[in-house]
């Protein structure tokens, strides 16, 4: 059966804390996403990544940062956490021409 | 932004089927039509896609109309498990990239 998993599934931490968020899927897939999605906003992209130490930025990455170093595993960094960063944080990954993407349960975290 | 349209909100009693209709009149020749749903608190998950034949896997059917304008879910006999908020999404074919998820339509299955 196919899995992604997230660190946690409810995360409390301070403003100007450092913040790691990470995902891990068992699929062998070359593509990896992070999303927050937000009440009325819903799911906006943050960054991906198509292979091992490659990132790309999405619609909203200011204010995060990534890392692959290894193909299962796609990190999000909060580098100085905000409350506006408050939101529920959801990994996928997918592959191949029509890229299925798969999501893991997400992480809400709460900033204050 | 989303390219589809949906109602924000449907009910369905438990045990019959729902049909989850989406417009998508800008859709291209080369985009395909992908179905998403998110049950409260969970990620999304992938229900089905289709380019322009009618499609059909053990959760769902796809039904898309010959001008490919528009398509409908279909949940043929709905529990009460299926209550989510169900998404509508075109795209292209080997894209990568994001998904956009438009605002879906919440479906209630009711007993």
């Amino acid at each position: 059966d196919v899995k992604v998993t997230q660190s946690s599934r409810y995360l409390v931490k301070r403003t100007g804390e450092k913040v790691f968020l990470e995902c891990v899927q068992d699929m062998d897939h070359e593509n990896m996403f992070w999303y927050r999605q937000d009440p009325g906003l819903g799911l906006r992209l943050i960054y991906f990544s198509y292979d091992v130490k490659m990132k790309e930025k999405g619609d909203i990455p200011e204010g995060y940062s990534v890392s692959r170093e290894k193909k299962e595993r796609f990190s999000l960094i909060l580098e100085s956490a905000s409350t506006n960063q408050t939101s529920m944080y959801l990994c996928a990954s997918g592959q191949g021409a029509v890229e299925t993407q798969y999501f893991g349960p997400g992480t809400r975290l709460l900033v204050l | 932004d989303a390219k589809t349209t949906q109602p924000p909100s449907m009910d369905c009693a438990e045990g019959r089927a729902a049909n989850l209709p989406c417009n998508h009149s800008t859709i291209s020749g080369n985009e395909y039509v992908y179905w998403y749903r998110q049950i409260h608190s969970q990620g999304p998950q992938y229900i089905i896609h289709g380019l322009k034949n009618n499609e059909t896997n053990e959760m769902a059917s796809l039904i898309i109309t010959e001008d490919r304008k528009s398509s409908t879910l279909i949940l043929p006999h709905a529990t009460l498990r299926d209550t989510a908020v169900y998404y509508c999404i075109v795209r292209l074919y080997n894209q990568g990239g994001k998904l956009i998820f438009g605002q879906g339509t919440e479906l209630s299955v009711k007993p």
